[in-house]
């Protein structure tokens, strides 16, 4: 099954300490992924995608097709940063294409 | 430009009455979907619409119906509502379908049903 794990309910940072938020991914083909934040009382909005090897507010998503994984990184968190964030993989069914979402990490960075 | 607006924000129902949420997107997007959201189990979608007049099934389809008799407008319906569909309810919109990953979501709607 195409799928993306968060194996991570909850973490929880000190502030300027490294965060890692894990994502793995089950798929036969080659995976586009992605990275979902929502902030307190705010919409949910795209961090980041794999495909454009781009860093958004200082945080990284490296694909690792050996490992299957699509960890989110950021050398010193900040306050700011927590938030729920969501893995999300387009599967491909034979109805089409569609954006499936992980259980979602819930980070917290403490002063 | 608003984005994409949900009407309620909360609603609380007993079981057995109906309901519909109201998804309106300003973008001139042809998708949308409605996902719901449940602690520890991510965004799950309900049932999407690749453009005005059409719509279709996601994961977790069973008891809700949907229409998209205009392209700005995506209505999500409760027939007979069950303490099961407590949630928070989300609608998305895109230009191009899923093959961006981009999707806009809207503000959420809490809907607890007892």
């Amino acid at each position: 099954a195409q799928r993306v794990t968060q194996p991570e309910k909850l973490l929880s940072v000190f502030k300027g300490a490294p965060v890692e938020l894990k994502c793995n991914y089950s798929y036969s083909g080659s995976p586009e992924l992605f990275w979902y934040v929502q902030y307190s009382r705010q919409r949910l909005q795209l961090l980041l995608r794999h495909i454009s090897r781009e860093s958004i507010k200082g945080f990284t998503a490296d694909l690792n097709k050996g490992e299957t994984s699509f960890h989110l990184k950021k050398p010193f968190a900040q306050e700011e940063d927590s938030a729920m964030y969501y893995c999300a993989l387009i599967r491909e069914e034979t109805s089409g294409s569609r954006l499936t979402f992980g259980e979602g990490t819930q980070l917290t960075v403490n002063p | 430009n608003a984005g994409v607006t949900q009407t309620p924000k909360f609603r609380v129902l007993k079981t057995g009455q109906s309901m519909t949420l109201l998804c309106a997107q300003d973008m001139n997007h042809e998708y949308m979907y409605w996902y719901r959201q449940d602690p520890g189990m991510g965004l799950r979608l309900i049932h999407y619409s690749v453009g005005e007049g059409t719509t279709a099934k996601g994961e977790v389809p069973d008891g809700y119906n949907v229409s998209r008799l205009k392209k700005q407008n995506f209505l999500l319906g409760l027939e007979s509502a069950a303490p099961s569909q407590t949630s928070v309810y989300f609608c998305a919109s895109s230009y191009a379908g899923w093959e961006t990953g981009e999707l806009f979501f809207g503000e959420g709607s809490r809907l607890t049903v007892l």
